[in-house]
């Protein structure tokens, strides 16, 4: 069965220091990818998504995931970490069979200190 | 890009009684919206895939009569949760594939709160 693994429930992180939220996952096929940002009480916005080629992905509010076949991973990346940016972060595999279906990893919470 | 709605975001609902949870594309046609339920603290899961003009997918473990989903129009599917019960309460979120480009658009989630 497919399943998303975001192996940091927290991370805090300083104002301007750079940010990785990791995300495995595990699918037969090749996947579709994607990070959403979930402010408090609110609905997910698409950060950035992988379909295909350049494994490199560059996504809105600056953030960038890289695509790992090998070690089935969809890190996502930020140089320089903004106050804004304190959010929870879902990590989603689309199940290609069922169309647009997204199966969900847990979540990682990002704290941002001053 | 393309819109979702939700309305009501939030609700507030005596237990016994049934609430609905309307889900719109407003600015393209969604043959398929799906409904996922968000747990306080955790993360989405997905309850059912509503498809206009038959009937909707149910992941294991879901209730159908419980949750039923009607998406009568190309930019309208509708949750009922009927007689709910306070571990009903939960954040709902439907999504819809905006265009067939492989990305879901998501509504800004509906608040249900069973007293």
């Amino acid at each position: 069965a497919q399943s998303v693994t975001q192996p940091d429930i927290h991370i805090t992180v300083s104002e301007g220091a750079s940010l990785e939220l990791r995300c495995n996952y595990s699918y037969g096929a090749t996947p579709y990818l994607f990070w959403y940002v979930q402010s408090p009480g609110q609905g997910l916005q698409l950060l950035l998504k992988y379909f295909s080629g350049d494994t490199l992905v560059q996504g809105i509010k600056g953030f960038e995931a890289e695509f790992k076949r090998s070690q089935s991973s969809f890190n996502l990346r930020k140089p320089s970490v903004h106050w804004s940016d304190a959010a929870e972060y879902f990590c989603a595999v689309g199940v290609q069979e069922y169309g647009n279906k997204l199966v969900f990893g847990a979540g990682t919470i990002l704290r941002v200190k001053s | 890009g393309a819109v979702v709605s939700q309305h009501p975001s939030r609700v507030i609902c005596k237990s016994g009684t049934s609430v609905k949870i309307e889900c719109r594309s407003l600015d393209f046609q969604a043959t398929t919206m799906f409904w996922y339920r968000q747990f306080p603290k955790q993360s989405l899961m997905l309850m059912a895939t509503s498809n206009e003009g038959s009937k909707a997918t149910y992941e294991q473990g879901v209730e159908k009569d419980k949750f039923l989903i009607n998406h009568a129009s190309l930019t309208l599917s509708t949750l009922t949760v009927t007689s709910a019960h306070p571990e009903d309460s939960s954040f709902y979120i439907c999504s819809a594939n905006g265009g067939g480009t492989g990305e879901l658009f998501f509504g800004e989630g509906s608040r249900l709160t069973v007293l």
